[in-house]
């Protein structure tokens, strides 16, 4: 059983165009997460969420907006593509534990390639 | 400044050697976590190992071992008698007191083990 999966696997795309990634989580987690990482494998944090609230929003393009209907879910909607927005976007989640921390634990990633 | 530092980028060794992945940190806190992750060419993202500050006591799980030291900031990863599944980008991150809900990774260090 998955415990963190995001859909698509591969997408490719035209520049301009507006696509959106999903992900999902059924590990009873409350914070997820979007990573991008890029050419050069660095992972740069984008966003959080916990229990439905943003939590952290790093110096991303206004063009990527997430949206988490509930804590199992959070997904990325991207507009305007640009050729720079290729690379592999992450999700991740984790339980918040009250006197300290737990892992994020990651989901398989979504290869996004803008021609 | 960077939190966490991996300083080699690429390392290659042949089947069976040991081999050290380095990992230096910084952080004013007293209390934080450090973990490691491995990314194999398959690209998913694989937690390995987590552990905190008050624990200074090395880990080892089969051909892994980890050797965290305060005195020096580092949290650096051991494989003995490599294989070529080591092959992977392998990843340390740190998360502090201050804000647990987020996770500083470093570069990464690519391993290639050849057969």
């Amino acid at each position: 059983d998955t415990a963190v999966s995001q859909t698509p696997k591969y997408l490719v795309t035209q520049m301009g165009n507006d696509k959106s990634i999903k992900c999902e989580q059924n590990l009873g987690h409350d914070t997820m997460y979007w990573y991008k990482q890029d050419s050069k494998k660095f992972l740069k944090i984008m966003f959080s969420y916990n229990n439905k609230e943003l939590i952290i929003n790093e110096t991303v393009p206004n063009r990527f907006s997430p949206k988490s209907p509930d804590k199992a879910h959070l997904n990325l909607h991207i507009n305007s593509l640009e050729l720079g927005d290729s690379a592999v976007y992450f999700c991740a989640s984790r339980k918040t534990a009250g006197a300290g921390t737990d892992t994020q634990y990651f989901g398989p990633g979504t290869r996004l390639t803008v021609l | 400044a960077q939190k966490v530092t991996q300083a080699q980028t690429e390392i290659s060794v042949v089947e069976k050697e040991d081999v050290t992945l380095d990992c230096v940190y910084e952080t004013r806190d007293t209390t934080y976590y450090l973990f490691w992750y491995k990314q194999p060419p398959s690209g998913e993202l694989v937690f390995l190992i987590r552990r905190n500050s008050f624990d200074e006591q090395n880990e080892i799980s089969g051909r892994y071992s980890w050797n965290f030291q305060k005195s020096t900031s580092s949290f650096n990863f051991t494989i003995t008698a490599s294989q070529v599944v080591d092959s992977a980008v392998y990843f340390c991150a740190l998360s502090e007191e201050g804000n647990f809900n987020k996770f500083y990774f470093g570069s990464g260090t690519k391993l290639n083990v050849k057969p």
